[in-house]
């Protein structure tokens, strides 16, 4: 299958910092990427959908001034969690769609553990 | 109402025992039905993916849609320690992908 390469895989940060995060497709162009927050024993929430080239969409609820989201490529796009407090910790997971057959599936990378102290 | 449900369990089975991982789904566009496996920590892996009704056969794995009564499937013959994760379905319609809450299965030795 397709690789999705995430990183950094985990990471500690002090309050009020930020942290950059990326997702990368290593052998296919990502029409779209998806960026998700996963908290303990839960799913996946969706955060954003982003297309290279234009402004990130969010979901209802998540700040688009905290959560910056660039899709600079169609092989890269980043995830800023800007001035960060301890409820940002979680891990948060990329997905980038291919086309299969007409279809398209989405492929995740590793996560990112992010712990703000 | 969740667009998608799961029995999160924990679901334990003993090694070698064949397991039914399921899910239900209310929105009748879906269209695209995906298994994921969540390892500890890890992103998902995409297990199977599948369009229409009917069964579809990977290995030890086997996926079922039944849209006539919004159900999906997912089962795993011969279960092996290996197997222990979390089991995600997900679904799409259009450009929007919905997880289910996620399964977590243990295969004891």
């Amino acid at each position: 299958g397709a690789v999705v390469s995430q990183h950094p895989s985990w990471v500690i940060c002090k309050s009020g910092t930020s942290v950059k995060i990326e997702c990368r497709s290593l052998d296919f162009q990502a029409t779209t990427m998806f960026w998700y927050r996963q908290f303990p024993k839960q799913s996946l929430m969706l955060m954003a959908t982003s297309n290279e080239g234009s402004k990130a969409t969010y979901e209802q609820g998540v700040e688009k001034d905290k959560f910056l989201i660039n899709h600079a490529s169609l092989t890269l796009s980043t995830l800023t969690v800007t001035s960060a407090h301890p409820e940002d910790s979680s891990f948060y997971i990329c997905s980038a769609r291919t086309r299969e057959g007409g279809s398209t599936e989405a492929f995740f990378g590793q996560g990112t553990r992010l712990t703000v102290v | 109402q969740k667009e998608v449900e799961q029995d999160p369990g924990p679901l334990s089975v003993p090694e070698g025992a064949i397991v039914s991982l399921n899910c239900t789904y209310s929105n009748s566009a879906f269209q695209y039905f995906m298994w994921y496996r969540q390892y500890s920590r890890k992103g998902p892996e995409l297990l199977m993916y599948t369009y229409s009704s009917g069964n579809k056969e990977d290995g030890r794995f086997t996926a079922q849609v039944d849209k006539s009564s919004k159900y999906i499937s997912l089962f795993i013959r011969d279960s092996q320690p290996s197997d222990s994760a979390t089991y995600l379905c997900a679904m799409r319609a259009g450009n929007m992908l919905t997880f289910g809450g996620g399964t977590r299965l243990m295969v004891k030795p």
